[in-house]
Protein backbone atom coordinates (compact mmCIF):
# COMPACT_ATOMS: atom_id res chain seq x y z
CA UNK A 1 0.00 0.00 0.00
CA UNK A 2 2.77 2.53 0.97
CA UNK A 3 4.25 3.85 -2.36
CA UNK A 4 7.76 4.99 -0.57
CA UNK A 5 9.92 2.06 -0.53
CA UNK A 6 12.66 1.62 2.89
CA UNK A 7 14.52 -1.56 3.67
CA UNK A 8 13.42 -3.25 6.41
CA UNK A 9 15.91 -3.23 8.87
CA UNK A 10 19.19 -2.01 9.40
CA UNK A 11 21.71 -2.21 12.32
CA UNK A 12 25.23 -1.47 13.76
CA UNK A 13 27.10 -1.26 16.59
CA UNK A 14 26.66 1.71 18.92
CA UNK A 15 29.05 4.78 17.52
CA UNK A 16 28.50 3.46 14.20
CA UNK A 17 26.78 4.68 11.54
CA UNK A 18 23.35 4.14 9.67
CA UNK A 19 21.94 5.38 6.52
CA UNK A 20 18.15 4.63 5.74
CA UNK A 21 17.13 4.93 2.48
CA UNK A 22 13.56 5.64 0.97
CA UNK A 23 12.39 5.66 -2.60
CA UNK A 24 9.80 7.01 -4.94
CA UNK A 25 8.79 8.87 -7.79
CA UNK A 26 8.33 11.82 -9.60
CA UNK A 27 4.56 12.33 -7.78
CA UNK A 28 6.07 12.45 -4.81
CA UNK A 29 9.57 12.77 -3.88
CA UNK A 30 10.56 13.79 -6.65
CA UNK A 31 8.44 16.87 -6.65
CA UNK A 32 7.81 17.83 -2.83
CA UNK A 33 9.70 17.64 0.49
CA UNK A 34 10.68 14.82 2.23
CA UNK A 35 10.05 14.42 5.94
CA UNK A 36 11.27 11.58 8.40
CA UNK A 37 9.90 10.55 11.63
CA UNK A 38 10.82 8.20 14.70
CA UNK A 39 8.57 5.91 16.25
CA UNK A 40 10.12 4.46 19.85
CA UNK A 41 8.19 1.49 20.74
CA UNK A 42 4.39 2.28 22.09
CA UNK A 43 4.61 5.92 21.30
CA UNK A 44 3.69 8.60 18.80
CA UNK A 45 5.99 9.49 15.62
CA UNK A 46 8.28 12.19 16.08
CA UNK A 47 9.29 14.54 13.51
CA UNK A 48 13.22 14.34 13.02
CA UNK A 49 13.61 16.37 9.76
CA UNK A 50 11.69 18.15 7.41
CA UNK A 51 11.81 20.51 4.31
CA UNK A 52 14.38 17.46 3.09
CA UNK A 53 17.25 18.61 5.33
CA UNK A 54 16.61 20.98 8.32
CA UNK A 55 16.10 19.50 12.28
CA UNK A 56 13.08 20.68 14.06
CA UNK A 57 14.41 22.79 17.64
CA UNK A 58 15.95 19.61 20.04
CA UNK A 59 16.71 17.31 17.42
CA UNK A 60 20.79 16.47 17.61
CA UNK A 61 22.95 17.30 14.95
CA UNK A 62 23.57 13.04 14.63
CA UNK A 63 20.38 13.22 13.15
CA UNK A 64 20.35 14.21 8.85
CA UNK A 65 18.51 14.01 5.88
CA UNK A 66 19.19 14.51 2.16
CA UNK A 67 17.31 14.29 -0.94
CA UNK A 68 18.23 13.64 -4.84
CA UNK A 69 15.75 13.29 -7.65
CA UNK A 70 12.75 10.43 -6.25
CA UNK A 71 15.22 9.52 -3.13
CA UNK A 72 15.51 10.43 0.07
CA UNK A 73 18.13 9.16 3.03
CA UNK A 74 18.39 9.53 6.55
CA UNK A 75 21.66 9.29 8.34
CA UNK A 76 22.14 8.58 11.98
CA UNK A 77 25.74 9.08 13.23
CA UNK A 78 26.97 7.94 16.85
CA UNK A 79 24.63 5.64 17.48
CA UNK A 80 22.92 4.94 20.62
CA UNK A 81 20.80 2.52 22.20
CA UNK A 82 17.95 5.26 22.68
CA UNK A 83 18.01 5.23 18.77
CA UNK A 84 16.46 1.58 18.82
CA UNK A 85 12.84 2.57 16.97
CA UNK A 86 11.09 2.63 13.43
CA UNK A 87 11.86 5.22 11.22
CA UNK A 88 9.34 6.49 8.74
CA UNK A 89 9.76 8.72 5.64
CA UNK A 90 6.71 10.75 4.22
CA UNK A 91 5.74 13.36 1.89
CA UNK A 92 2.96 14.67 -0.25
CA UNK A 93 2.21 12.95 -3.33
CA UNK A 94 0.55 15.04 -6.50
CA UNK A 95 -0.99 12.16 -8.12
CA UNK A 96 -2.91 10.68 -5.11
CA UNK A 97 -3.78 14.15 -3.24
CA UNK A 98 -2.65 12.77 0.21
CA UNK A 99 0.45 12.72 2.24
CA UNK A 100 2.39 9.27 2.12
CA UNK A 101 4.45 7.39 4.31
CA UNK A 102 7.45 4.97 3.76
CA UNK A 103 7.32 1.01 4.70
CA UNK A 104 8.96 1.73 7.59
CA UNK A 105 12.75 0.53 8.65
CA UNK A 106 13.73 -1.07 12.08
CA UNK A 107 17.01 0.16 13.33
CA UNK A 108 18.83 -2.48 15.80
CA UNK A 109 21.91 -1.33 17.47
CA UNK A 110 23.67 -4.24 18.10
CA UNK B 1 2.41 23.61 26.12
CA UNK B 2 1.72 23.06 22.84
CA UNK B 3 0.06 19.55 22.48
CA UNK B 4 -2.65 17.37 20.84
CA UNK B 5 -4.97 14.62 22.87
CA UNK B 6 -6.86 12.04 20.93
CA UNK B 7 -9.69 10.69 22.70
CA UNK B 8 -13.12 8.52 22.03
CA UNK B 9 -11.26 5.34 20.84
CA UNK B 10 -12.75 1.71 22.06
CA UNK B 11 -14.61 -1.28 20.50
CA UNK B 12 -17.09 -1.22 18.14
CA UNK B 13 -19.16 -3.89 16.25
CA UNK B 14 -18.50 -4.06 12.40
CA UNK B 15 -20.39 -1.65 10.54
CA UNK B 16 -20.77 0.83 13.69
CA UNK B 17 -19.77 4.47 14.04
CA UNK B 18 -17.38 6.29 15.98
CA UNK B 19 -16.31 9.58 16.75
CA UNK B 20 -13.49 10.60 17.56
CA UNK B 21 -11.65 14.29 18.83
CA UNK B 22 -8.57 15.47 19.06
CA UNK B 23 -8.01 18.83 21.07
CA UNK B 24 -5.45 21.39 20.82
CA UNK B 25 -3.46 23.67 23.50
CA UNK B 26 -1.06 25.75 22.53
CA UNK B 27 -1.94 26.46 19.08
CA UNK B 28 -4.89 27.34 16.85
CA UNK B 29 -6.53 24.25 14.97
CA UNK B 30 -7.95 26.84 12.46
CA UNK B 31 -4.74 28.37 11.39
CA UNK B 32 -3.00 24.64 10.96
CA UNK B 33 -3.69 21.99 7.90
CA UNK B 34 -4.78 19.09 10.46
CA UNK B 35 -3.83 15.45 9.61
CA UNK B 36 -5.55 12.05 10.70
CA UNK B 37 -3.03 8.82 10.43
CA UNK B 38 -3.43 5.66 11.67
CA UNK B 39 -1.42 2.57 12.46
CA UNK B 40 -2.57 -0.95 12.21
CA UNK B 41 -1.24 -3.23 14.42
CA UNK B 42 2.17 -4.24 13.87
CA UNK B 43 1.78 -2.58 10.13
CA UNK B 44 2.80 1.00 9.34
CA UNK B 45 1.92 4.67 8.92
CA UNK B 46 -1.01 5.58 6.47
CA UNK B 47 -2.79 8.82 5.85
CA UNK B 48 -6.03 8.74 6.44
CA UNK B 49 -6.92 12.89 5.97
CA UNK B 50 -6.72 16.68 5.85
CA UNK B 51 -8.25 19.58 7.07
CA UNK B 52 -7.41 22.68 5.50
CA UNK B 53 -7.29 26.21 6.93
CA UNK B 54 -10.34 26.63 4.54
CA UNK B 55 -11.99 23.74 5.70
CA UNK B 56 -12.03 21.99 2.84
CA UNK B 57 -10.44 18.02 3.01
CA UNK B 58 -9.09 15.01 1.42
CA UNK B 59 -9.54 11.61 2.21
CA UNK B 60 -7.42 8.40 1.82
CA UNK B 61 -9.21 6.21 -0.92
CA UNK B 62 -9.83 3.32 1.72
CA UNK B 63 -12.27 5.87 3.67
CA UNK B 64 -13.16 7.88 1.15
CA UNK B 65 -17.19 8.17 1.66
CA UNK B 66 -17.57 6.74 5.06
CA UNK B 67 -14.68 9.10 7.38
CA UNK B 68 -15.82 12.69 7.89
CA UNK B 69 -12.84 15.55 9.31
CA UNK B 70 -14.35 18.20 10.88
CA UNK B 71 -12.84 20.63 13.66
CA UNK B 72 -14.98 23.16 16.14
CA UNK B 73 -13.18 26.35 16.12
CA UNK B 74 -14.84 27.20 19.41
CA UNK B 75 -13.32 24.01 21.19
CA UNK B 76 -10.63 24.09 19.41
CA UNK B 77 -10.67 20.62 18.52
CA UNK B 78 -10.64 18.19 15.39
CA UNK B 79 -12.73 15.23 14.77
CA UNK B 80 -13.26 12.69 12.69
CA UNK B 81 -16.40 10.73 12.39
CA UNK B 82 -15.88 7.15 11.39
CA UNK B 83 -19.04 5.37 9.49
CA UNK B 84 -19.50 1.96 8.32
CA UNK B 85 -16.74 0.54 10.29
CA UNK B 86 -14.74 -2.85 9.07
CA UNK B 87 -12.09 -4.99 10.69
CA UNK B 88 -9.76 -3.28 8.59
CA UNK B 89 -9.74 0.56 10.04
CA UNK B 90 -8.77 -1.73 13.45
CA UNK B 91 -5.30 0.50 14.39
CA UNK B 92 -4.29 3.49 16.51
CA UNK B 93 -5.53 6.76 14.96
CA UNK B 94 -3.27 10.04 15.46
CA UNK B 95 -4.18 13.59 14.99
CA UNK B 96 -1.08 15.28 14.03
CA UNK B 97 -0.27 19.31 13.21
CA UNK B 98 0.96 20.67 9.78
CA UNK B 99 2.18 24.00 10.41
CA UNK B 100 2.14 26.92 7.66
CA UNK B 101 5.88 27.00 8.58
CA UNK B 102 6.94 23.39 7.27
CA UNK B 103 6.36 21.68 3.96
CA UNK B 104 4.19 18.58 4.29
CA UNK B 105 5.77 17.39 7.59
CA UNK B 106 4.07 16.91 10.47
CA UNK B 107 5.61 18.38 13.72
CA UNK B 108 2.99 17.90 16.78
CA UNK B 109 1.69 14.35 17.07
CA UNK B 110 -1.28 13.26 20.02
CA UNK B 111 -0.61 10.20 21.69
CA UNK B 112 -3.17 8.17 19.42
CA UNK B 113 -6.46 6.52 20.56
CA UNK B 114 -6.81 2.96 19.65
CA UNK B 115 -9.79 1.64 17.69
CA UNK B 116 -11.09 -2.07 17.57
CA UNK B 117 -13.35 -3.31 15.23
CA UNK B 118 -15.15 -6.49 15.76
CA UNK B 119 -17.93 -8.45 16.80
Amino acid sequence: QSVLTQPPSVSAAPGQKVTISCSGSSSNIGNNYVSWYQQLPGTAPKLLIYDNDNRPSGIPDRFSGSKSGTSATLGITGLQTGDEADYYCGTWDSSLSGYVFGTGTKVTVL
Amino acid sequence: EVQLVESGGGLIQPGGSLRLSCAASGFTVSSNYMIWVRQAPGKGLEWVSVLYRGGSTKYADSVRGRFTTSRDNSKNTLYLQMNSLGAEDTAVYYCARDPTTMKDALDIWGQGTMVTVSS
